[in-house]
């Protein structure tokens, strides 16, 4: 059974530092890994997506990089922002061909920017 | 925006009522997902829909009751709910074959059960 852990569970950031987001899952046999983001009481807005053939992906000030085979990816977040405080989740599709719709999320890391 | 839509946003139900949950897609997708989000715990998948086909169903109680009229709705018919059923319900949607199947998220409906 896929399991995803994200560590650390929260984080207390200033404004302007680099940070990084582990996210790790125990079955490397995925289809690819999503990282969403969550603001309070709020839906999941999808960030980045990474296909198992991927190494990582850049958008912005964001960059989510995959090593499959040692079942990690960690989420870099360039220069933060105030804005950039909320819950950070990733998730993995199973299967090496995608044929499961089921995603298994991680339990998600707080991130609080600080003026 | 997403592209996806969920109403009502808040809800407060007893134990006896039977309301709904509406979710629609404008995003030319043909699968619909339902997930429940409970405090300090990991999203859980509930049901998916693909091709307006009932694909899984993950072992919840027949107090919730989905249902997928065509592919750009989905509803979530609730019934003598319990406390514990208070949480965010999201709903999301994507495509079911080829590409990434990205899944794109409602704003979710805040549920509470007296």
């Amino acid at each position: 059974k896929q399991e995803v852990t994200q560590i650390p569970a929260a984080l207390s950031v200033p404004e302007g530092e680099n940070l990084v987001l582990n996210c790790s899952f125990t079955d490397s046999a995925i289809y690819n890994l999503q990282w969403f983001r969550q603001d309070p009481g709020k839906g999941l807005t999808s960030l980045l997506l990474i296909q198992s053939s991927q190494r990582e992906q850049t958008s912005g000030r964001l960059n989510a990089s995959l090593d499959k085979s040692s079942g990690r990816s960690t989420l870099y977040i360039a220069a933060s922002q105030p804005g950039d405080s909320a819950t950070y989740l990733c998730a993995v599709r199973p299967g090496l061909t995608g044929g499961g719709n089921k995603l298994t999320f991680g339990t998600g890391t707080q991130l609080k920017v600080e003026l | 925006e997403t592209g996806v839509t969920q109403t009502p946003r808040h809800l407060v139900m007893g134990m006896t009522n039977k309301k709904s949950l509406k979710c629609e897609q404008h995003l030319g997708h043909n699968a619909m997902y339902w997930y429940k989000q409970s405090a300090k715990k990991p999203l859980e998948l509930m049901f998916v829909y693909s091709l307006e086909e009932r694909v899984e169903n993950n072992s919840v109680p027949s107090r919730f009751s989905p249902e997928c009229p065509n592919s750009s709705h989905l509803f979530l018919h609730l019934h003598t709910l319990q406390p514990e059923d208070s949480a965010l319900y999201l709903c999301a949607s994507s495509q079911s074959q080829g590409g990434a199947r990205e899944q794109y998220f409602g704003p979710g409906t805040r549920l509470t059960v007296t």
